[in-house]
């Protein structure tokens, strides 16, 4: 079955340096993957999400690149801030029209 | 806040009891989820309600028992838990024709004794 996994159980970084967080994918036909933020005593919401027809897609301080020979997935986030500390999972779709399969999430801390 | 509420959000229960979590959603979508998030696991799908209608049950303990009234509520009664149950329960929604845009409530804090 799916399967999705991230390198690094936590990551510090320096207020102001860029952070990037890793995700790695099984299943070859995933064509569509999302990133979700966790802040402390919250639910997970919604960063960026990319379909398998884009190597690269960008928000606000967001980037998500999307290796598909790989099948590797990471989050990149500029100039990082304390408000950017959390949980971060990647997810892809499961088996299901409404399933998705979520990663075990990096912990980023972000130093002072 | 993402326009999903639950209530409570702690909740302490021996194993005997019976409790009930509430979801609420204000975001005019059709589709409500039910997760559990254990310490150091990947989020689990417990349930999936389409249009009221469950669509999703992913091999749930009958002790954990759903309801979905109408598409803007979602409880999940639960009775004779075990204390491996104690965990984050998140609920959260989606538009059905984008059932991978899901907004995520807070949770409630679970922790059966």
């Amino acid at each position: 079955g799916e399967s999705v996994g991230l390198h690094l159980p936590t990551l510090s970084v320096q207020e102001g340096d860029n952070s990037i967080i890793n995700c790695a994918y099984s299943n070859s036909a995933s064509d569509y993957f999302i990133w979700y933020k966790q802040e402390s005593g919250k639910g997970p919401q919604f960063i960026i999400d990319i379909r398998s027809n884009m190597d690269k897609r960008q928000g606000q301080r967001v980037t998500v690149l999307l290796n598909k020979t790989v099948k590797h997935l990471s989050l990149q986030i500029a100039a990082t801030q304390p408000g950017d500390s959390a949980v971060y999972f990647c997810a892809v779709p499961g088996r299901g029209s409404y399933k998705l399969i979520f990663g075990s999430g990096t912990r980023l801390l972000v130093r002072p | 806040e993402t326009g999903v509420t639950q209530t409570p959000r702690h909740l302490v229960m021996g194993m005997t009891n019976k409790k009930s979590l509430k979801c609420e959603q204000h975001l005019g979508h059709n589709a409500m989820y039910w997760y559990k998030q254990s310490a150091k696991k990947p989020l689990e799908l417990m349930f999936v309600y389409s249009l009221e209608e469950r669509v999703e049950n992913n091999s749930v303990p009958s002790r954990f028992s759903p309801e979905c009234p109408n598409s803007s509520h979602l409880f999940l009664h639960l009775h004779t838990l075990q204390p491996e149950d104690s965990a984050l329960y998140l609920c959260a929604s989606s538009p059905t024709n984008l059932p991978y845009e899901q907004y995520f409530g807070p949770g409630t804090r679970l922790t059966v004794t």
